[in-house]
């Protein structure tokens, strides 16, 4: 079994939609992240979280919002859904208490935005 | 902040010949440079990752070496193999605090049989 799964794995919706995609963790990591990848670009961290009481923003948190609902549960929400935010999403976690810094990711979500 | 550019986008090599892809950083307070590989339809997975106390490292056919004084750091791929086809990422990092990656835009390898 997969330790960081996301669902859905594929979304399409319509511009203005509420969308939310989930993410959870069997890895009993303390931090959670999401990422946004687009084309020749990388991955840019929307938000992180260290545990359920921490959030906070990344580099690209515009348009988005996090809800840690549990150590292992961490939501992504695109409150009003814009054609620029079609992109693959991905979920990561590592643990603080290793030092590595090692993070390990989910297996996305592709999001189209129409 | 930090800022991460990787070289090349794409890259083609022979099988069994040797792939080198170069990053450099622009935060020298960073300390940990990890490497990602992607395979299609799949997240990024840990390949190979090096701290800045250390000058180079090694796991079988893939190496990653650093540069601190000149805040640049390469993967080697030796013997590539078909299976090495895919898109690899650097990345740069605080060890401490909150360990938020930094990523390179990725290079697109490819390996000709």
């Amino acid at each position: 079994d997969a330790d960081v799964t996301q669902t859905p794995r594929n979304r399409i919706t319509k511009t203005g939609k509420r969308i939310m995609l989930e993410c959870s963790q069997t890895k009993g990591h303390d931090r959670m992240y999401w990422y946004r990848q687009d084309p020749g670009l990388g991955l840019q961290l929307i938000y992180y979280s260290f545990d359920v009481k921490d959030i906070n923003k990344g580099e690209i948190s515009d348009g988005y919002s996090v809800s840690r609902q549990a150590q292992a549960k961490f939501s992504l929400s695109l409150e009003s859904a814009i054609p620029n935010q079609t992109a693959l999403y991905f979920c990561a976690t590592s643990d603080a208490t290793l030092g590595g810094g090692t993070q390990y990711f989910g297996p996305g979500t592709r999001l189209t935005v129409l | 902040g930090e800022n991460v550019e990787q070289h090349p986008s794409t890259l083609s090599v022979q099988e069994g010949d040797s792939a080198v892809i170069k990053c450099t950083y622009s935060d020298s307070a960073s300390n940990y440079f990890p490497w990602y590989k992607q395979e299609l339809g799949k997240g990024p997975q840990l390949i190979i990752d090096i701290r800045s106390n250390v000058g180079e490292k090694k796991d079988q056919r893939i190496a990653v070496t650093l540069n601190k004084t000149a805040k640049h750091f390469s993967l080697h791929i030796t013997e590539t193999q078909p299976e090495d086809s895919a898109v690899y990422f650097c990345a740069a990092s605080l060890i401490q605090g909150a360990q938020k990656l930094v990523f390179g835009q990725g290079t697109r390898l490819t390996i000709n049989p």
